[in-house]
């Protein structure tokens, strides 16, 4: 069975630095792209970016480049999402989603994350 | 741009819904149809326009391609209310509609 299992609800303050994970199991990890997802609260899905983890090819919507950082470590099987200085306005869920067939990052998502609530405040 | 309507659509159990996605150019058949419930994760139904994903109910299929689309539930069930989404893939940056609510009366 594929899951995608992410890391805990977050509070952080301002200008401090995050990191989140998404750990893959249950089929081949480096064969998939696995992207991350924003929803602010009431909101729409909004795309962040998405990495391939067999070469950490990385891809980032024009919108998050610059803001966050995306990575992946496949020796255990996990992606991460990185920011280095929180805003308020960071506050949302994020999802971790794996790709089904595709090819350059262009995918639809198969399979996600249960979502990780950062509050920013 | 990925544009969905109705915003809203309030349907009773057993009628047919039928959602709209309409693209700014054209994504051929790279479209895909996102189910999400309050306080859950998006399910993927439909990828590719019109490929139902694996467990979906035959009860939701998709059509279309270049830049109109839709997704159709034959027969409304009361757990099929939910926020829809629809996702292009082949057009720039992956980009997400705005979403239809479904309301069962």
């Amino acid at each position: 069975e594929v899951q995608l299992v992410q890391s805990g609800a977050e509070v952080k303050k301002p200008g401090e630095s995050l990191k989140i994970s998404c750990k893959g199991s249950g089929y081949f990890f480096s064969s998939y792209w696995i992207g991350w997802l924003r929803q602010k609260p009431g909101k729409g899905l909004e795309w962040m970016g998405i990495v391939h983890p067999g070469d950490s090819d990385i891809r980032y919507s024009p919108s998050f480049e610059g803001q966050v950082t995306i990575s992946a470590d496949k020796s255990v099987s996990t992606v991460y999402l990185q920011w280095s200085s929180l805003k308020a306005s960071d506050s949302a869920t994020y999802y971790c989603a794996r790709s089904g067939y595709c090819s350059g990052g262009n995918c639809f998502f198969y399979y996600w994350g249960q979502g990780t609530l950062v509050t920013v405040s | 741009v990925l544009t969905q309507s109705p915003a809203t659509l309030s349907l009773s159990p057993g009628e047919r819904a039928t959602l709209s996605c309409r693209t700014s150019q054209s994504v051929r058949s790279c479209l895909s149809w996102y189910q999400q419930k309050p306080g859950q994760a998006p399910r993927l139904l439909i990828y590719d326009a019109s490929y139902r994903a694996t467990g979906i109910p035959a009860r939701f299929s998709g059509s279309g391609s270049g830049t109109d689309f839709a997704l159709t539930i034959s027969s409304l069930e009361p757990e099929d209310s939910a926020v829809y989404y629809c996702q292009q893939r082949c057009n720039g940056p992956l980009t997400f509609g705005g979403g239809t609510k479904v309301e069962i009366k």
